[in-house]
């Protein structure tokens, strides 16, 4: 079952705006990565952050992790409009075991 | 490197005909791949789990003689769709995986259309 929780669920911006968005789980992890999904497309891997790890960034983008609070962040700075599309947390939590996805975030960005 | 290919990327089939599903790492060995279902606005919900060489390991609810999965060999598994019916209409994406420690790689998708 899915355990993952995404909020919110749909966010619109304005381009040029920062956009945030958070996942929880409820058991422990090995790693948790972060998917964007274009509309009827497969998914593109974003980032992959460890459970010792509390902070990583790729580019515009910026993931927080924080495993006393079972949280994550991912924080999309400077949005463009192609940045629309959904974006999707997955959690690892046992190594070699299957992912776990949250629900999902529709992001919005208006040109 | 680590590309996954899925074919066909979309299918329309009539209710209780059957369809089958590639996916395909084309630049390394897959031990293991799994097939996902997604409903539309929805998230992806794991249907199975298959090592190569041995039967794949479904999950609560998933019908195995309605979606026979084989994975053959280290580059292929297939997905089978039975007896296909309108619910079954979804987009199914498979991921393969090089060894246990090693992160999931998405293929493009499979829209599958049952009239």
């Amino acid at each position: 079952s899915q355990q993952g929780e995404e909020d919110p669920q749909a966010l619109s911006i304005q381009e040029g705006e920062n956009a945030t968005m958070n996942c929880s789980y409820k058991t422990s992890i090995n790693n948790l990565q972060w998917y964007r999904q274009n509309s009827g497309r497969g998914l593109v891997h974003l980032i992959l952050i460890r459970s010792n790890e509390r902070e990583k960034h790729s580019g515009r983008l910026r993931v927080t992790l924080d495993t006393s609070k079972k949280s994550s962040s991912l924080l999309i700075t400077a949005s463009r409009a192609a940045d629309t599309a959904s974006y999707f947390c997955a959690t690892d939590h046992v190594s070699g075991s299957r992912l776990t996805f949250g629900e999902g975030t529709q992001l919005t960005v208006n040109p | 490197g680590a590309v996954v290919s899925q074919h066909p990327s979309w299918v329309i089939c009539k209710s209780g005909t059957s369809v089958k599903i590639e996916c395909r790492s084309l630049d390394f060995q897959a031990t293991t791949m799994f097939w996902y279902r997604q409903f539309p606005k929805q998230s992806l919900m794991l249907m199975a789990t298959s090592n190569e060489g041995s039967k794949a390991t479904y999950e609560q609810g998933v019908e195995k003689d309605k979606f026979l999965i084989n994975h053959a060999s280290l580059t292929l598994s297939t997905l089978t769709v039975t007896s296909a019916h309108p619910e079954d209409s979804s987009f199914y994406i498979c991921s393969a995986r090089r060894q246990t420690w090693d992160e999931q790689y998405f293929g493009p998708g499979t829209r599958l259309t049952v009239t």
